[in-house]
């Protein structure tokens, strides 16, 4: 039981460049989310999703993209990335209310 | 929406002590309020949460209190070692089952040997 799992590990990019963050979880839970962190600002929720081929979005949503095509799997997509998009991304998952993290994703885009 | 603001930004303690991590919120329909632990190059990982039917809950040298009419909870962490030093965040949610969570912005602590 891997629990939540994130690939790549870091990545840096060029601006302009494009991207895609992988998330799988093997809880079979219904919930998944992208999260940005970011020093002195906590965590910030980006999109999430309620179940296979849903998405929503959360807070800082601007500049990229998400898809649910599978259950276990919630894929985050950077089409143009730009250097405030230089951040932490952590995937979770959720049986409501508890959320359980990966274990990030360091970005960073020059 | 939810505002959830965290007290201190930086808490160093010495080994042995307690140490006490504040939390408020907003919103007063939260009834959902978990502490991750996020050790350093990790992802954050649930240490206990509490709901607001609850006053308290307790689990080994960690405990939540929530104080609803005054709308803040805190983290106590007793006989304080090595290895719980981290950043700490708080949350809440505003309808338990609510999907979303609002963080606050996370405290430092240092345990000095």
């Amino acid at each position: 039981n891997a629990g939540v799992t994130q690939t790549p590990k870091f990545r840096v990019l060029k601006t302009g460049q494009s991207m895609t963050l992988l998330c799988a979880q093997d809880m079979n839970h219904e919930y998944m989310y992208w999260y940005r962190q970011d020093p002195g600002m906590g965590l910030r929720l980006i999109h999430y999703s309620v179940g296979e081929g849903t998405t929503a979005k959360g807070e800082v949503p601007d500049g990229y993209n998400v898809s649910r095509l599978k259950k276990q799997n919630f894929l985050l997509g950077l089409e143009s990335a730009a250097p405030s998009q230089t951040s932490v991304y952590f995937c979770a998952s959720s049986s409501l209310p508890r959320q359980y993290f990966g274990p990030g994703t360091r970005l960073t885009v020059t | 929406g939810e505002n959830v603001e965290q007290h201190p930004s930086t808490l160093s303690v010495q080994e042995g002590d307690s140490a006490v991590i504040k939390c408020t919120y907003s919103d007063s329909a939260s009834n959902y309020f978990p502490w991750y632990k996020q050790e350093l190059g990790k992802g954050p990982q649930l240490i206990i949460d509490i709901r607001s039917n609850v006053g308290e809950k307790k689990d080994q040298r960690i405990a939540v209190t929530l104080n609803k009419t005054a709308k803040h909870f805190s983290l106590h962490i007793t006989e304080t070692q090595p290895e719980d030093s981290a950043v700490y965040f708080c949350a809440a949610t505003t309808n338990f089952g609510n999907e979303k969570l609002t963080f606050g912005t996370g405290t430092r602590l240092t345990i000095i040997p």
